[in-house]
């Protein structure tokens, strides 16, 4: 069980929109930052977001991240059939001593 | 560009052990903290061990605490992950993975893992 909870999978169509929550806690992401990574078919996970909303150089703007209170959200606008893959969120656990990932969500875009 | 190369990965048996490598190239490794992150198959992934730039500030996952050490050879610009005792449980994809800081954590570059098959 993820100390970090995501759904385990969302579906949109083509040029839709889709968010994907991830619910923690005060000692994880209530008091730290959260980073989301992409893992498409068969390749190792790429960073998405940063610090809560801040997109790394080459990352498209349909990319954007939230955070409020112990959650936060990963949205994906104008959906295309290249953004199917697992999507992780992140963040350091202060109780833990520990990096905490949520489960992973599988994004389907029909 | 940043680089990230695993390699010793294997076929093990339970109560083995196995060291794992990473070469890194591209940009300043003593400059940056490093963690190994795992994932099983058709799992998600699983955050393993951190060590900062220096390797002073050591951390593990409770999973392998007191069976798996992480070090760094900033010299070499290489990490390792030297893995003892181990249990089916730990197979899975070992990436290593480059730290960055900017207000919080994150990781902001991937290897392409090195696959530890623990079975008799």
């Amino acid at each position: 069980q993820s100390v970090l909870t995501q759904p385990p999978s969302v579906s949109a169509a083509p040029g839709q929109k889709v968010t994907i929550s991830c619910s923690g806690s005060s000692s994880n992401i209530g008091n730290n930052y959260v980073s989301w990574y992409q893992q498409l078919p068969g390749t190792a996970p790429k960073l998405l977001i940063y610090d809560n909303n801040k997109r790394p150089s080459g990352i498209p703007d349909r990319f954007s991240g939230s955070k409020s209170g112990t959650s936060a959200t990963l949205g994906i606008t104008g959906l295309q059939t290249g953004d199917e893959a697992g999507y992780y969120c992140g963040t350091w656990d202060s109780s833990l001593a520990a990096w905490v990932f949520g489960g992973g969500t599988k994004l389907t875009v029909l | 560009q940043v680089q990230l190369v695993e390699s010793g990965g294997g076929l093990v048996k339970p109560g083995g052990s196995l060291r794992l490598s990473c070469a890194a190239s591209g940009f300043t490794f003593s400059d940056y903290y490093m963690s190994w992150i795992r994932q099983a198959p058709g799992k998600g992934l699983e955050w393993v061990s951190y060590i900062s730039s220096r390797g002073s500030t050591i951390y593990y996952a409770d999973s392998v605490k007191g069976r798996f050490t992480i070090s760094r050879d900033n010299a070499k610009k290489s990490l390792y992950l030297q893995m003892n005792s181990l249990r089916a449980e730990d197979t899975a994809l070992y990436y290593c993975a480059k730290g960055n800081v900017s207000s919080g954590w994150f990781f902001d570059y991937w290897g392409q893992g090195a696959l530890v098959t623990v079975s008799s």
